[in-house]
């Protein structure tokens, strides 16, 4: 069956610092992958994707990941955490396994302290 | 370009009551997706229509929500009678074309909060 697993409920990073999220997957065939922020009182907002291609993809406010085909993994990343990239984080997958129907992980609250 | 937009933002019923939740897409978009999202969870895919066709209604619980996209443009989805486990935000989605496989961006509205006592 098809999941997507955040093994982290709330990451800590101080303001400066890189900060990691990590994500894996388990699907048949090729996975797209998606990540999406939530902040307080608002819908998903869409940070990046993998399609196909470039194992490293980057993406809205500065944020990237990289495709881990062997490992199984979308972790999210940025080199300089900001206070303003506190929110909530969704890593999502789609794949044949499903009707190529869209899971969202439980998401990973990222706390960037000053 | 405006974004999906979604009423009301919140809601509180009492169990057993029915409600409507109301979505206009982005303009143009051919699929539209409804998502419940239960606190401390993800999202999870309710019902998907392609212009106002149903794609994948699976997770929908059929005995009491129902929703609709007659002319392929605004949705409504409904549920009659209302749990305390449906308490939950109830997002709106849409995105261009939704064809498969597809590998569309979705876009989200803000959200109906709803809270059933």
């Amino acid at each position: 069956a098809q999941s997507v697993a955040q093994p982290e409920d709330q990451v800590n990073v101080a303001e400066g610092n890189p900060l990691t999220v990590k994500c894996t997957y388990s699907v048949s065939g090729n996975p797209y992958l998606f990540w999406y922020v939530q902040y307080p009182n608002r819908g998903l907002q869409f940070l990046l994707k993998y399609i196909t291609g470039d194992n490293l993809v980057k993406g809205s406010y500065g944020f990237e990941a990289e495709f881990n085909k062997s490992q199984t993994s979308f972790h999210l990343k940025k080199p300089s955490a900001l206070v303003s990239d506190s929110a909530l984080y969704f890593c999502a997958v789609r794949a044949h396994t499903g009707g190529f129907k869209t899971i969202f992980g439980a998401g990973t609250r990222l706390f960037v302290k000053a | 370009e405006a974004g999906v937009a979604q009423s009301p933002r919140y809601k509180i019923i009492e169990k057993r009551q029915s409600v409507a939740f109301w979505c206009n897409p982005i303009s143009g978009h051919a699929t539209l997706y409804w998502y419940q999202q239960i606190l401390g969870q993800g999202p999870k895919l309710l019902i998907q229509f392609q212009n106002n066709g149903v794609v994948d209604d699976s997770q929908l619980p059929k005995d009491r929500f129902s929703a609709e996209r007659l002319k392929g443009v605004d949705s409504t989805l409904k549920i009659q009678p209302a749990k305390l486990e449906d308490s939950a935000v109830y997002l709106c989605a849409s995105s261009p074309s939704g064809g498969t496989p597809s590998t569309d961006t979705q876009y989200f509205g803000p959200g109906t909060r709803l809270t059933v006592l």
